[in-house]
């Protein structure tokens, strides 16, 4: 039972417009969410979190936001850059646990 | 740079043979450490916790048999694919956490092959 989903495989986007990725959740306990980032063949980078006391966090052009009730979390890039183009996966813990529950990632293109 | 190494990052072998991944966390210890798998086109799959002094935990449906794991020191998880079988055949990824939220840094994993 897929706890987090993705629900689009894949998104294309202009350079220099906003890339927004979404991601859906079951679990009501789930309190931390992540956003990795992931080219192939390699191990996912850690890009940005939220807790769930937050419902945005910016990180340059990086920003997630949470909505608890909707249990619906998103990622905004702006301005997007080719080399933004990766998969990009969301994940979510409960209760400081350390294993993640991942979703089934985004690969999102940037053309230049 | 990374934090977080895995050996080898690519590896063939026949059916029937076992094959052992390393996993090591470079500059920090982890006590915890975490495996888990990809298909092509589908999530990572978290397959078992490695314990540093303690047996692994391992996810529902995972033969802890076939995949034995083993926490030798603070800085190496290893997982072992026993009679190794074609359908073995995946990206195998370790993590561990680092800092003050659980922000799990990857290796860059391993593709096994089982021909």
């Amino acid at each position: 039972d897929q706890q987090v989903k993705q629900n689009s495989p894949s998104l294309s986007v202009q350079e220099g417009r906003i890339s927004i990725l979404n991601c859906d959740y079951t679990n009501s306990m789930f309190d931390y969410f992540l956003w990795y980032k992931k080219y192939p063949a390699e191990g996912p980078t850690f890009l940005i979190s939220i807790s769930s006391i937050k419902d945005k966090n910016e990180d340059g052009r990086f920003t997630v936001f949470l909505n608890k009730s909707a249990k619906h979390l998103s990622l905004h890039i702006v301005p997007s850059q080719p080399g933004d183009s990766a998969v990009y996966f969301c994940a979510a813990s409960e209760g400081g646990a350390n294993n993640l529950f991942f979703g089934t990632g985004t690969r999102l293109t940037v053309i230049p | 740079g990374a934090v977080v190494s895995q050996h080898p990052s690519w590896v063939i072998c026949k059916s029937g043979t076992s094959v052992k991944i390393e996993c090591r966390s470079l500059d920090f210890q982890a006590t915890t450490m975490f495996w888990y798998r990809q298909f092509p086109k589908q999530s990572l799959m978290l397959m078992a916790t490695s314990n540093e002094g303690s047996k692994a935990t391992y996810e529902q449906g995972v033969e802890k048999d076939k995949f034995l794991i083993n926490h030798a020191s603070l800085t190496l998880s290893t997982l072992t694919v026993t009679s190794a079988h074609p359908e073995d055949s995946s990206f195998y990824i370790c993590s561990a956490p680092r800092g003050p939220g659980n922000e799990q840094y990857f290796g860059p994993g391993t593709r096994l092959t089982v021909t």
